[in-house]
């Protein structure tokens, strides 16, 4: 069966800091993959997406960029974090060609102080 | 453009009571997907229920069901007989039918189940 991860599960980061959020899924290949952010009691925002190996594409313009450097595995990276970067990062990945469901991650909580 | 709509932003209900949760969705395509998923308090985005366009069939599993209505555009989802665990956000979502294969998420509606 396929399983998703995520790390870490909570990150307190001062602003100005690097940053750095993976995200692996297990028991498929070639998924699709997707970062997304949730503000405290909003709806989520999907800051990135890729459908295969290398090819990422953003949907917000921000100071966050996205890597997939192998093919079941997703980082979120900022050089310098800022004070609303704070949130709940949640990964997400569907079967590749597929229009189906996406599966989610644990999350990671982030707070930028 | 495509877009859902999840116009109840909180739901309060006392545990046993029958409550529904209305989604309202715009699409050009003609072939779709719908879903609904459950954000308990822990945070993780859990998977509910996926609907085909073709198929307008009310889904029914357990205490949860579905009704998809094309003519209205709406996707609504009934708890029966509520209970304190059911307490979480519900999205609603459509597919966009291009090769981002994305979704679009509604706002959610946050219920609350008061024991």
């Amino acid at each position: 069966s396929q399983t998703i991860h995520q790390w870490p599960a909570t990150l307190v980061q001062p602003v100005g800091s690097p940053l750095s959020l993976e995200c692996t899924v297990e028991g498929t290949s070639n998924p699709n993959l997707y970062w997304y952010r949730q503000a405290a009691g909003r709806g989520l925002q999907l800051l990135f997406y890729s459908v295969g190996i290398g090819q990422i594409s953003s949907e917000v313009p921000q100071n966050l960029s996205a890597s997939r450097p192998q093919d079941r595995q997703f980082i979120l990276s900022s050089k310098k974090l800022l004070l609303s970067d704070s949130g709940f990062y949640l990964c997400a990945w569907s079967s590749g060609g597929s229009y189906y469901e996406q599966y989610f991650g644990p999350g990671t909580r982030l707070t930028v102080t | 453009a495509q877009k859902v709509t999840q116009a109840q932003t909180e739901i309060s209900v006392v545990e046993k009571e029958d409550v529904t949760l209305d989604c309202v969705y715009e699409t050009r395509d003609t072939t779709y997907y719908l879903f609904w998923y459950k954000q308990p308090p822990s945070g993780e985005l859990v998977f509910l229920i996926r609907r085909n366009s073709f198929d307008e069939q009310n889904e029914i599993s357990g205490r949860y069901s579905w009704n998809f209505q094309k003519s209205t555009s709406s996707f609504n989802f009934t708890i029966t007989a509520s209970q304190v665990v059911d307490s979480a956000v519900y999205f609603c979502a459509l597919t966009r039918m291009d090769s981002s294969y994305k979704l679009i998420f509604g706002s959610g509606t946050r219920l609350l189940v008061r024991p």
